[in-house]
Parts: C-alpha cells; sequence; structure tokens
C-alpha cells in the first residue's frame, strides 16, 4: 500500500544529544510537512518542503532542521534536544493543490532524557 | 491572523444521540476547510473536505462563510466515533492550521 512510513517509531535521546527522526513515502507527493504535537494538544507545523523548497515556520526553533534528499525522503534533526522537545513527530505529505489532503505517518515518538 | 477555534475540548454524548463539534475560523482569502480525525492508537487522517460535500461515516459539515463557521454534524453518533477531531483549513501556502481538537466520547 502507498504510504507514509516513520522510523523510529519511539526515540530515546539524551538532553542535548543530536537526533534524526527519519520519513519516507511512496505517494510521489511533492509536498512534505513536519510537525510537532504534545500531550493533547493540535499538530503544530514545524516546516515544509514543496518539492526542493524549504519553508520554515516564523515560530520553529533554530533548533529544528530539515533535510529532503530527493522525493520520497525527508528528514528532521534536532540539534541539541531540550526536554521541552519531547513529543510526538508527525510527517505527512500531500499534492500542492489546496484541496488535496494530507496523508500522515503514524508519527514517532520522541523522549528525552 | 489566521486562526481556528473548537470551543469543546471535550464533548460527551450517549449512543444515537445527534452530535455537532463546533468549528469556526478567521482566515485570510478562501481557505479549503477540512475535519481530521484520530482514532485511539491510529495516525491522524482525513474525514471530509468541504469542496466534496460528501457524507462519511455519517458527518456532515456545512460551510457557513457569513459566520466562518464550518460544524460537524451527525445526527446518530455511534461509539465507533470516539476520537479526536481537529477542524483545519488550508489555503494556497498548502499548510493546514489546525484547530485545538474536540476529543468527543460516545457513552454507550
Amino acid at each position: 500500500d502507498a504510504m507514509v512510513i516513520q522510523n523510529p517509531r519511539y526515540q530515546v535521546t539524551q538532553f542535548g544529544k543530536p537526533v534524526t527522526l527519519s520519513c519516507s513515502q511512496t505517494l510521489n507527493h511533492n509536498v512534505m510537512y513536519w510537525y510537532q504535537q504534545k500531550s493533547s494538544q493540535a499538530p503544530k507545523l514545524l516546516f515544509h518542503y514543496y518539492d526542493k523548497d524549504f519553508n520554515n515556520e516564523a515560530d520553529t526553533p533554530d533548533n529544528f532542521q530539515s533535510r529532503r534528499p530527493n522525493t520520497s525522503f525527508c528528514f528532521l534533526d534536532i540539534r541539541s534536544p531540550g526536554l521541552g522537545d519531547a513529543a510526538m513527530y508527525l510527517c505527512a505529505t500531500s499534492g500542492d493543490s489546496a484541496y488535496n489532503e494530507q496523508f500522515f505517518g503514524p508519527g514517532t515518538r520522541l523522549t528525552v532524557l | 491572523a489566521q486562526r481556528v477555534t473548537q470551543p469543546e475540548k471535550l464533548l460527551s454524548v450517549f449512543k444515537g444521540a445527534p452530535v455537532e463539534l463546533k468549528c469556526n475560523y478567521s482566515y485570510s482569502g478562501s481557505p479549503e476547510l477540512f475535519w481530521y480525525v484520530q482514532y485511539s492508537r491510529q495516525r491522524l487522517q482525513l474525514l471530509l473536505r468541504h469542496i466534496s460535500r460528501e457524507s462519511i461515516k455519517g458527518f456532515t459539515a456545512d460551510l457557513n462563510k457569513g459566520e466562518t463557521s464550518f460544524h460537524l454534524k451527525k445526527p446518530f453518533a455511534q461509539e465507533e466515533d470516539s476520537a479526536m477531531y481537529y477542524c483545519a483549513p488550508r489555503g494556497a501556502t498548502n499548510k493546514l492550521i489546525f484547530g485545538t481538537g474536540t476529543l468527543l466520547a460516545v457513552q454507550p
């Protein structure tokens, strides 16, 4: 089945230790998104790629970076995780029309010790 | 500023009762409007979108441009409808703006 895959599903890191979360898609969508979802809160958009064009949200901390080496893969890098970065991280993809739905991955649960 | 308000954090109803999940938005331009749903231990997924004028799992949503509302309704709630529901407009920037969400709990 065409889908959005996130690895790992659970990630534990230490305070200040860099971590990378991975997302891949088989939908061939040109837009990919990263969201942060904290407990009992709505998903919050961190950034998105339109093809290779990177679009950062104004309030996304510099600690968060992203890479998209090709259409299928996108990575979220957290350079120095703090305790406040513990959350579920969701990857999503869509076509480029406003009418297209976004397809979400299952998420990666990040724990910071 | 773009903003989506879902006034109820929790909505608890009995099976068979009507359900209305409220959504009001403030958005420049004419966004497309979506409802997304997250069932327990499942990924976030699309429930319905305004442009399709569809009824999915018995749910419908009416856009009121004058009131800038997009409330989600179902005449008879089922236990399997229990989930978190998010209203989300999307504009030309390709970005969804999620509301705060409403947890629907359908009691037997």
